[in-house]
């Protein structure tokens, strides 16, 4: 079974900047889910896809930060503008249900 | 308020010994999970454990085993004979009932073994 996938997995842009990421859920998961993980410290969910409706995004950074997964399958997670205190490695997870969360290799940002 | 706990910041140990990474969790949920993941140099969370608030039985995997235990709020995971291999992050989390797929996350312990 194919696991998480996400791309770029490595991505330096300026800050200002605009980028974007995306993940391909393993299929038949339903839930996906978004996570900025911080140099040395634990993963932080930024928002929450059940199928493609949006159940918690209460941590997403609203002025810059937006997620979309259309037709409940893939999802994108843009940023825009990018700020220095974004670097961070975006991590991409999905389960069937209110099980066991399985993640992608992720992305790592470095924002200049 | 739920709140992971790993005092544990870094860890040192020599290939074949035995180590404990240590979890204190904070929940008023009486219905939750606990999850162990582990992080290699590649980035990829890998996902060892999940067990629920009404299982505390001690569970044994090969060279791994946690120990939960609900009188003191703690979940901790030993690793026997340690190996190069094992070099990784370790991450301990929580979900609460309320919300069983919001997976809060401890700050991790780093485990270094030492060939």
């Amino acid at each position: 079974e194919a696991g998480v996938a996400q791309s770029p997995r490595y991505k330096i842009i300026e800050k200002r900047q605009s980028v974007a990421f995306w993940c391909n859920p393993i299929s038949g998961h339903a839930t996906l889910y978004w996570y900025q993980q911080i140099l040395g410290q634990g993963p932080k969910l930024l928002i929450q896809f059940q199928n493609n409706g949006v159940v918690d995004d209460s941590q997403l950074p609203k002025d810059r930060f937006s997620a979309e997964r259309l037709k409940g399958v893939d999802s994108t997670l843009k940023i825009q503008p990018a700020k220095l205190e974004d670097s961070a490695v975006y991590l991409c997870a999905s389960s069937p249900s209110t099980e066991t969360q399985y993640f992608g290799p992720g992305t790592r940002l470095l924002v200049l | 308020a739920q709140k992971v706990t790993q005092a544990q910041t870094e860890i040192s140990v020599v290939e074949k010994e035995d180590v404990t990474l240590d979890c204190v969790y904070e929940t008023r949920d009486t219905t939750y999970y606990l999850f162990w993941y582990k992080q290699p140099p590649s980035g990829e969370l890998v996902f060892l454990i999940r067990r629920n608030s009404f299982d505390e039985q001690n569970e044994i995997s090969g060279r791994y085993s946690w120990n939960f235990q609900k009188s003191t709020s703690s979940f901790n995971f030993t690793i026997t004979a340690s190996q190069v291999v094992d070099s990784a992050v370790y991450f301990c989390a929580l979900s609460e009932e309320t919300s069983y797929d919001k997976v809060i996350f401890g700050p991790g312990t780093s485990l270094s073994v030492i060939p």
